[in-house]
């Protein structure tokens, strides 16, 4: 198995709203990766854990929080998110930090 | 600061010829360094990597090119398909956190049939 499996794959959301993204892998990767993409642009890294602890966290506003339950799996709760945060949210993971990253095919979110 | 970057924001090119994409990054630091295609709807996909102790390595219809002193990386794609068409991203690997990866802003390549 070398996916990187995401959901859900399209969200709508009020700025109330809470919702949280899924991302979940099986090939016994160590590092896992939340970025964020606007159309045409690069993907912007928002956090990066490593062995199940944050590593990274790219001064991300706090209304978005990652939880890595275990290995396999990353999550990323919304909460009270703005029109501006929409995006497509990418998921990755690598075998170590410093290796390729093998992404999910995303979660496009849409803020209303 | 640490950036990554391309010289050609879009490339045209005709089926069956050979494609260059360029970037170029300012972070002497940076020791391992990544092209990845995205297709439309997809995630980015790998294609070929390279480390800072290497200046060139082939993959199958690709080579990545690493001019370390002029700190440039290129990707030639042999062929050129219509399937190669999608936006590549470099990206690159600092010795100073290895769990940093940073893209580049991406080159669109679109084959002509």
């Amino acid at each position: 198995d070398t996916e990187v499996t995401q959901t859900p794959k399209h969200l709508v959301m009020g700025m109330t709203n809470k919702k949280s993204l899924k991302c979940e892998q099986h090939m016994g990767h160590r590092a896992m990766y939340w970025y964020k993409q606007k159309a045409k642009k690069p993907p912007e890294l928002m956090f990066v854990y490593s062995y199940e602890k944050l590593s990274i966290n790219e001064s991300v506003p706090s209304r978005f929080s990652p939880e890595c339950p275990n290995s396999s799996l990353l999550n990323l709760h919304l909460h009270a998110l703005q029109p501006e945060d929409s995006a497509l949210y990418l998921c990755a993971s690598s075998r170590t930090g410093s290796e390729k990253l093998f992404f999910g095919s995303g979660t496009q979110l849409s803020v209303l | 600061g640490e950036s990554v970057g391309l010289h050609l924001p879009t490339l045209s090119v005709q089926e069956g010829d050979n494609s260059i994409i360029n970037c170029a990054y300012s972070n002497s630091a940076s020791d391992y360094f990544i092209w990845y295609k995205q297709e439309s709807g997809k995630g980015p996909q790998f294609i070929i990597d390279i480390r800072s102790n290497m200046d060139k390595r082939q993959g199958q219809r690709v080579t990545v090119l690493l001019n370390k002193t002029v700190k440039h990386l290129s990707l030639q794609i042999a062929a050129t398909q219509p399937g190669d068409s999608a936006v590549y991203f470099c990206a690159e690997n600092t010795k100073t956190s290895y769990d940093k990866v940073i893209f580049g802003p991406g080159t669109s390549l679109s084959v002509i049939p």
